[in-house]
């Protein structure tokens, strides 16, 4: 079992560019997060899918989307990069809302 | 406001020297509270699952325990190997976006 992937494990883009990050997990888990790092900010949620075909804004959405494209796989994407989106971007995987979340190895991405 | 506050954000502790972490929350209707290990670069490891006030879990050298209103996690002994920041996350209410991560304590234990 490889948990959480995630992928690129390290991005640099320029202002106004796009991209996604990918993330999947083999553990048949039927809820998916994204989180972003910041440093004296914690962990924050952007988005989370509770079950395949749903999907639901976290505590910090703006400039970002996401797909839930089966339930293996959550790709969370930059439509036009901006430095503020220079962070450690982390997915994670659960069984369930009240179960433990599984996280992946992080992207870092850096916005110049 | 729904918050979590872990203290100290930093501890410094001699090989052996046993401690104590705090994460205190002001939330409604805890569901679940969440223990997990970060090392620098790396993703969060799951360590603990807390689920109702007076419950605890133990792992080698760690204990965590639940109140109503905190969290306690214990180090016994501790081994340079333990440095790591340890977050807290309480899940909350009933929406599953209700998940509220600490902002860690960072334990550093010198041999």
């Amino acid at each position: 079992n490889a948990g959480v992937t995630q992928t690129p494990k390290f991005q640099v883009l320029k202002t106004g560019q796009s991209m996604t990050l990918q993330c999947a997990q083999d553990m048949n888990h039927n809820s998916m997060y994204w989180y972003r790092q910041d440093p004296g900010m914690g962990l924050r949620l952007i988005y989370y899918s509770a079950s395949e075909g749903t999907t639901d804004k976290g505590e910090v959405p703006n400039g970002y989307n996401v797909s839930r494209l089966n339930k293996r796989e959550f790709s969370l994407r930059l439509e036009s990069a901006a430095p503020s989106q220079t962070s450690v971007y982390f997915c994670a995987s659960s069984v369930s809302g009240r179960e433990t979340q599984y996280f992946g190895p992080g992207t870092r991405l850096l916005v110049l | 406001e729904d918050q979590v506050t872990q203290s100290p954000e930093a501890l410094r502790l001699q090989e052996g020297e046993s401690s104590s972490l705090n994460c205190s929350y002001t939330v409604s209707g805890l569901r679940g509270l969440f223990w997990y290990r970060q090392d620098p670069g790396k993703g969060p490891e799951f360590l603990f699952t807390l689920y109702s006030a007076g419950e605890e879990k133990e792992k080698e050298r760690l204990k965590a325990t639940l109140t109503k209103k905190e969290s306690f996690l214990h180090i016994t002994a501790p081994k340079p190997e333990d440095s790591a920041t340890y977050l807290c996350a309480v899940f909350y209410g009933g929406s599953q976006g209700n998940l509220i991560f600490g902002k860690g304590t960072k334990l550093s234990v010198k041999p």
